[in-house]
C-alpha cells in the first residue's frame, strides 16, 4: 500500500510570494496533519483536518491556511512568504491515534 | 501545554555498541510514538507506545506512563541506525490529534 505523498519534494520561492504544499494521505485515513520543521528542531504542528473540517491549529500566523479535500487529500497554503518560513513541511495521517508521515516538502524562501 | 524532554541530546557509538534514548513528558498522553529521521528528512515510525514494552528486531521501547518516560533500547547498532530519534506525544482531552515533539537525540554510529 502506498504511504503518504506530498508534492512536490522542493520549493524555491522569493519571500512576499505564495505557496501552495499538497498532500495525500494513506488510503482509508480521514484524517490530516501538517507540521512545520526548521532546521535543528522537531516538528511544529499548524493544523489537523478531519473529515474537510479543522479539528486544530498551532501557533500560526493567519498567513498560513489549508483545507481538506472530499477525497481526503489536502493543501497547505502560505502566503506573504517570509525569510522565517524556510523549513521542511511534513504532512501526516492518521486512523486513529498513530500517525504517518510523507517525505516532506522542502521550501526556500530567498 | 505538555512539555517533551529527550536525553542525550547527542550519541556517538561504535558498531555493534548497545544504547538507551529517554523521553520525559510532563502529563498524561493518550499517544506515544518514536521516530527515526533520516538524512533525507523523512520521519520513520518506530513504535506506537503510549505504554507497555514492544519490540521489533534490534529495537525495543517501553513506556511507563504513570512515571511518564518512554525508553527506546538500540542493540547491536549499525551505521544505519545513525539520524535523528524523536519522541512525540499527544496529550489526554481535546479534539485535536495534534503530536508534540521532543527535541530529538542525534546518533552517530561509526564504523
Amino acid at each position: 500500500d502506498a504511504g503518504v505523498t506530498q508534492s512536490p519534494t522542493h520549493l524555491i520561492k522569493t519571500r512576499g510570494q505564495q505557496v501552495t504544499l499538497r498532500c495525500s494521505p494513506i488510503s482509508g485515513h480521514k484524517s490530516v496533519s501538517w507540521y512545520q520543521q526548521v532546521l535543528g528542531q522537531g516538528p511544529q504542528f499548524i493544523f489537523q483536518y478531519y473529515e474537510k473540517e479543522e479539528r486544530g491549529r498551532g501557533n500560526f500566523p493567519d498567513r498560513f491556511s489549508a483545507r481538506q479535500f472530499p477525497n481526503y487529500s489536502s493543501e497547505l497554503n502560505v502566503n506573504a512568504l517570509l525569510l522565517g518560513d524556510s523549513a521542511l513541511y511534513l504532512c501526516a495521517s492518521s486512523l486513529v491515534f498513530e500517525q504517518f508521515f510523507g517525505p516532506g516538502t522542502r521550501l526556500t524562501v530567498l | 501545554g505538555i512539555q517533551v524532554e529527550q536525553s542525550p541530546p547527542d550519541l556517538i557509538l561504535q558498531e555493534g555498541a548497545n544504547s538507551t534514548l529517554r523521553c520525559n513528558f510532563s502529563d498524561s498522553v493518550n499517544n506515544l510514538q518514536w521516530f527515526h529521521q533520516n538524512p533525507w528528512g523523512q520521519l520513520i515510525n518506530l513504535f506506537y507506545i503510549p505504554s507497555g514494552t514492544k519490540q521489533n528486531g534490534r529495537l525495543s521501547a517501553t513506556t511507563v506512563a504513570t512515571e511518564r518516560y518512554s525508553l527506546l533500547y538500540i542493540s547491536s547498532s549499525q551505521t544505519t541506525d545513525s539520524g535523528v530519534y524523536f519522541c512525540a506525544v499527544d496529550s489526554y482531552g481535546g479534539a485535536t490529534n495534534k503530536l508534540i515533539f521532543g527535541t530529538g537525540t542525534l546518533l552517530a554510529v561509526q564504523p
